[in-house]
């Protein structure tokens, strides 16, 4: 059973950087057939897609966030990571890691997600 | 970008009720659109994908259809298990897209 779980600081002060892990178990990052992504829900808002990465490394980002955002893999670790250099309030959220699948027809959706981290922007 | 509307925000409904969810898109997205469940403190889990193929393990109750702009989430008869916040999603051309604003179905 695939298992992703989310890790991160909690509580940053403005400007300070963000870094958040995903640590995966039950397959491995390099599955080639598989991407892995990163979603955020602000208190009282909807979801937002951040970026995903591929198996081999290829990043793609939102482009309303104007990639402020860095994506990453740690395949020694079977882990992927989300950095931001310099947080505001308007990052605080929930973070989601997911897997994102898709079909043979190449339709893709996030399955299955972790169960978030907090993170709060606070001075 | 291409935006989701997702509507209505909020639903009461009841225990056997038939229940539909709807999400416009801003652009012709052929059939590119995930449907998701969130319960509170549980991870969001995917119900729909394509626009109409039900996730293995999800209940036949659920179905989803619409293609192009108009996109549908039915709940044919609600169980107690069913009061969550639903999101829409569309991965039209995108490794990520946008997502709707969410509906909470809640008892009236």
């Amino acid at each position: 059973q695939l298992l992703l779980q989310e890790s991160g600081p909690g509580l940053l002060k403005p400007s300070e950087p963000l870094s958040l892990t995903c640590s995966v178990s039950g397959d491995t990052l390099t599955t080639t057939s598989f991407y892995w992504g990163w979603i955020r829900q602000p208190p009282g808002k909807g979801l937002e897609w951040i970026a995903t990465i591929s198996s081999s490394g290829g990043a793609y980002y939102n482009p309303s966030l104007q990639s402020r955002f860095t994506i990453s893999l740690d395949t020694s670790k079977n882990q992927f990571s989300l950095q931001k250099n310099s947080v505001t309030p308007s990052d605080t959220a929930l973070y989601f890691c997911a897997r994102l699948v898709h079909n043979s027809a190449y339709y893709f959706w996030f399955d299955p997600w972790g169960q978030g981290t907090l993170v709060t922007v606070s001075a | 970008d291409i935006q989701m509307t997702q509507s209505p925000s909020s639903l009461p409904a009841s225990v056997g009720d038939r229940v539909t969810i709807t999400c416009r898109a801003s652009q012709n997205i052929d059939n590119y659109v995930n449907w998701y469940q969130r319960k509170p403190g549980k991870a969001p889990t995917v119900l729909i994908y394509a626009a109409s193929t039900l996730q293995s393990g999800v209940p036949s109750r659920f179905s989803g259809s619409g293609s192009g702009t108009d996109f549908t989430l039915t709940i044919s008869s609600l169980q107690p298990e069913d009061f969550a916040t639903y999101y829409c999603q569309h991965t039209y051309r995108t490794l990520g897209g946008t997502f709707g604003q969410g509906t909470k179905l809640e008892i009236k």
